[in-house]
């Protein structure tokens, strides 16, 4: 069974626009971590942002906040006043266990201008 | 600090070839990671080390072995290569400290082609 689930394999957003990315999971730890990802076209992994399970408020970096819905075990990334170095794959992924890591299989954002 | 490195970065084999990926990181990171990532598959894990001396199996580990024989080494064995072995290869690491989580630290990728 996917324990991380990205719905939307592709995105389109209008530049200044906000855009919400999203991210089910599923896991039956307690403790856990949830990240976001993103992968430019030139392929290198760059960290957004971090929601831990026992965390009671969002997480916010700068343009980016993570919609943490622990009853509905989604993590939705809301990008605000997208701009065009936004355009993306953005991975979604999920610490469980001790250490073990779990993505999803992304979601393709292009930034319009 | 030059974080995580990956050689090489990119790699073409014949079927039936053997190679050697090599990860380095010069952050004093306990754990680390192989990776391999795929059109459609996202990230899926390979095997990992929680420590010097120690492996442990991942996702899709057949047809992968693994050492680490140093703390800042990690490397990724193909015994006898695959044409569905063509992926990009990404190594992470994270320090794990003191009840805070850690984000990975991604090298920067390795293309390998088997044909």
């Amino acid at each position: 069974a996917q324990k991380i689930t990205q719905t939307q394999p592709g995105m389109f957003v209008q530049e200044k626009e906000a855009v919400t990315l999203d991210c089910t999971y599923d896991t039956s730890d307690q403790s856990y971590g949830l990240f976001w990802y993103k992968q430019p076209s030139s392929g290198e992994m760059i960290f957004l942002i971090y929601q831990g399970s026992y965390d009671e408020q969002n997480a916010t970096e700068g343009r980016y906040s993570l919609n943490f819905q622990k009853a509905r075990k989604s993590a939705n990334l809301v990008i605000s006043a997208s701009q065009l170095g936004d355009s993306a794959m953005y991975f979604c992924a999920m610490r469980e266990g001790t250490y073990k890591y779990i993505f999803g299989t992304g979601t393709r954002l292009k930034v319009l201008a | 600090n030059a974080g995580v490195t990956q050689t090489p970065k990119f790699r073409v084999l014949k079927t039936g070839q053997s190679m050697t990926l090599l990860c380095a990181q010069d952050m004093n990171h306990e754990y680390m990671y192989w990776y391999r990532q795929d059109p459609g598959m996202g990230l899926r894990l390979i095997h990992y080390s929680v420590g010097e001396g120690t492996t442990a199996k991942g996702e899709v580990p057949d047809g992968y072995n693994v050492s680490r024989l140093k703390k800042q080494n990690f490397l990724l064995g193909l015994e006898s290569a695959a044409p569905s072995q063509t992926s990009v290869y990404f190594c992470a690491s994270i320090f794990v400290a003191g009840g805070r989580e850690q984000e990975q630290y991604f090298g920067p990728g390795t293309r390998l082609t088997v044909t």
